[in-house]
């Protein structure tokens, strides 16, 4: 059964817009989230993370939204950019379990179009 | 400043034939080590991390076997591939033992087995 989830497998945004991406997950007891960004034949990159404690964490035109009554991350890109297309992962891991506990979601394909 | 490199970056194999992926990490010491495969339409899985020389944890029941015979050396191994495991392979490292574990990802190797 998923632990993370990203049920929107691809996302297509005009430039200039805002780029939301979605990520939903199961165990309360998760207590840092992030997202990385991957582009073709290669290495995901991290981008940005947040702790449970907090609800909101922002770098430049990114900024991460946790709900976590709800169980649910988001990360929103404004104002995307063509070279934003790529495929977004959620991550989700928790203090105290073993070094291997970061749990990654299937990704969302993002295209910003000129 | 901390490097990772992986090897090789692309490789076809026949069915039943040996496979021998390696990643090294530059820059840093006693580095967390992991392997993740991508396979297609799918998302990130851990299949090993270490956390010392020696130390190898397995995620999933697989083909595949890891060593760490090094500190910053992480290898993975197969003796007889299966057609199954074509994918992308992703080598990353890890020092960060706040909590959020960031990882930080090689190039990736991709995978054909035919």
């Amino acid at each position: 059964d998923q632990q993370v989830k990203q049920n929107s497998p691809s996302l297509s945004v005009q430039e200039g817009r805002i780029s939301i991406l979605n990520c939903d997950y199961t165990n309360s007891m998760f207590d840092y989230f992030l997202w990385y960004k991957k582009y073709p034949a290669e290495g995901p990159t991290f981008l940005i993370s947040i702790s449970s404690i907090k609800d909101k964490n922002e770098d430049g035109r990114f900024t991460v939204f946790l709900n976590k009554s709800a169980k649910h991350l988001s990360l929103h890109i404004v104002p995307s950019q063509p070279g934003d297309s790529a495929v977004y992962f959620c991550a989700v891991t928790y203090y105290g379990g073993s070094q291997g506990n970061l749990i990654f979601g299937k990704g969302t394909k993002l295209s910003v179009k000129p | 400043s901390q490097t990772i490199h992986q090897w090789p970056a692309t490789l076809v194999q026949p069915v039943g034939s040996p496979l021998s992926l390696e990643c090294t990490v530059e820059g840093t010491s006693n580095p967390n080590l992991y392997w993740y495969r991508q396979a297609a339409g799918r998302g990130l899985q851990l299949l090993f991390y270490s956390v010392g020389i020696g130390q190898i944890s397995s995620e999933v029941p697989q083909n595949l076997s890891a060593s760490r015979p090094q500190d910053r050396q992480f290898i993975l191994s197969s003796k007889k591939l299966l057609l199954s495991d074509s994918g992308f392979y992703l080598c990353a490292w890890s020092g960060d033992n706040s909590g959020a574990n960031v990882l930080t990802f090689g190039a990736g190797s991709r995978l054909t087995v035919l």
